[in-house]
């Protein structure tokens, strides 16, 4: 299975632009890279999703390497609410493997 | 409302006692799922289906049932649970597309004693 790396733990000061990094070196062509963040005592909710472009959207920005063995969410101005668990996963569009493992993510936190 | 839909929200039991937890969605996804969240370890999936009748196991399937007889419900079933079982609980559906988003449910603490 593709598998994802990421730091245990960031931390970022608010309104102040937050980069979360994420390593996926056994990515295959077919491959989406999904990203989730899990507020305190909720569910994960969808972040944002690319291939190979660049990507943004109201919550965030995707961007992807050119090999993509690596990405990085970027929240371009932190506040107290981005305060999560942030996970990156590789979600396959063509294959039959839909395991979809999401490991321990980063734990994002905000100081005020 | 587009949604998934879990029950109980919290669930005590005992060593033993069979339950079951309800995962339901309406948005007629063919792609649903169970996670389990323990402190440290992260989101480790149970087991999925991709639909109708067919089930996979994930990464941590021992102790626990599913089953997908209707392509909207996918409940979980632990014949004979253990206090190790006691965790928090998210069931997820999307449909079957590399780009389509995971919708995940509210979760399910289970505590076994």
């Amino acid at each position: 299975d593709a598998k994802t790396t990421q730091p245990n733990s960031m931390e970022s000061n608010e309104e102040e632009p937050v980069h979360l990094p994420c390593n996926h070196s056994t990515i295959s062509g077919t491959d989406y890279i999904h990203w989730y963040r899990q507020l305190p005592s909720q569910g994960p909710e969808y972040v944002i999703h690319g291939l190979t472009s660049n990507v943004n959207n109201r919550m965030a920005s995707l961007a992807i390497a050119e090999d993509r063995k690596s990405s990085t969410l970027i929240l371009h101005r932190a506040t107290l609410r981005d305060a999560a668990v942030y996970y990156c996963i590789l979600n396959n569009s063509g294959g039959s493997n839909y395991k979809l493992t999401f490991g321990k993510g980063t734990l994002l936190t905000v100081n005020p | 409302e587009a949604q998934v839909t879990q029950n109980p929200r919290y669930l005590i039991t005992v060593t033993g006692k069979k339950l079951t937890v309800t995962c339901s969605q309406n948005m007629n996804h063919e792609y649903m799922s169970w996670y389990r969240q323990d402190p440290g370890l992260g989101l480790r999936q149970i087991y999925y289906s991709m639909n109708v009748e067919v089930t996979d196991k994930g990464d941590v399937p021992e102790g626990y049932k599913v089953s997908r007889k209707e392509k909207r419900n996918f409940p979980l079933i632990l014949e004979s649970p253990s206090p190790n079982q006691t965790s928090l609980y998210f069931c997820a559906s999307s449909l079957l597309e590399g780009n389509s988003p995971l919708h995940f449910g509210n979760g399910t603490r289970l505590t076994v004693t």
